[in-house]
């Protein structure tokens, strides 16, 4: 069964970076492309970054310089890392999932928490 | 960026009555819409996908319509589980937008 599930620190301090990881069930990174989406808590999503199952990457130019997204096929994981965090980063994280040609998140994971304060 | 407006911003319907849930796009994204169900404390589940397809074990009572710019989503008779908030969201340019969300709750 198909599952994805971010993990990562819960509280991060302005001008930190922040890693999350999003380990996958279920299917194969190779096959599938893996996305992070983050919602300020309250407030509509925002796309932040893809994983391509080819293993290229694309990034929403909102994050450009400060976002970076890699993966471990070995492992079943996608990585985010951020830096440069601000109070503004606070909100919840997700990884989801798109499948090659297909422009819809079929599956998503829980979401991780992430709080910027010092 | 292209930018996905919903309306209503909330509603409020009663059991058994059928609503609709507007998304306008700033451009047009030739039918590579999706819309979205989230309930509190948990992640959006896929609803619909290419403006009008159904995805798999979603209720028949959900369905959506639209092209070019202009999109909605219909829930025809209205039950408690439906209640929530939704969202469109192209995927037609990036990066990828959503709409702002329609909070759907049950008179």
């Amino acid at each position: 069964q198909v599952q994805l599930k971010e993990s990562g620190p819960g509280l991060v301090q302005p001008s930190q970076t922040l890693s999350l990881t999003c380990t996958v069930s279920g299917f194969s990174l190779t096959s599938y492309s893996v996305h992070w989406v983050r919602q300020h808590s309250g407030k509509s999503l925002e796309w932040m970054g893809r994983m391509w199952s080819d293993g290229d990457t694309s990034y929403n130019s909102a994050f450009t310089s400060r976002l970076s997204i890699s993966r471990d096929t070995s492992k079943s994981q996608v990585f985010l890392k951020m830096n440069s965090l601000q109070t503004e980063d606070t909100g919840t994280y997700y990884c989801a999932r798109t499948y090659y040609g297909y422009n819809y998140f079929d599956y998503w994971g829980q979401g991780v928490m992430v709080t910027v304060s010092s | 960026d292209i930018q996905m407006t919903q309306s209503p911003h909330s509603l409020s319907a009663s059991l058994g009555e059928t609503v609709s849930i507007e998304c306008l796009a700033s451009e047009g994204i030739s039918n590579y819409l999706a819309w979205y169900q989230q309930k509190p404390g948990k992640s959006p589940q896929l609803l619909i996908y290419y403006a009008s397809s159904l995805q798999d074990g979603v209720p028949s009572r959900f369905s959506g319509s639209g092209s070019g710019t202009q999109y909605s989503l219909k829930i025809s008779n209205m039950q408690p589980e439906d209640e929530g908030v939704y969202y469109c969201q192209q995927g037609y340019k990036y990066p990828w937008t959503f709409g702002g969300g329609t909070k759907l709750e049950l008179k």
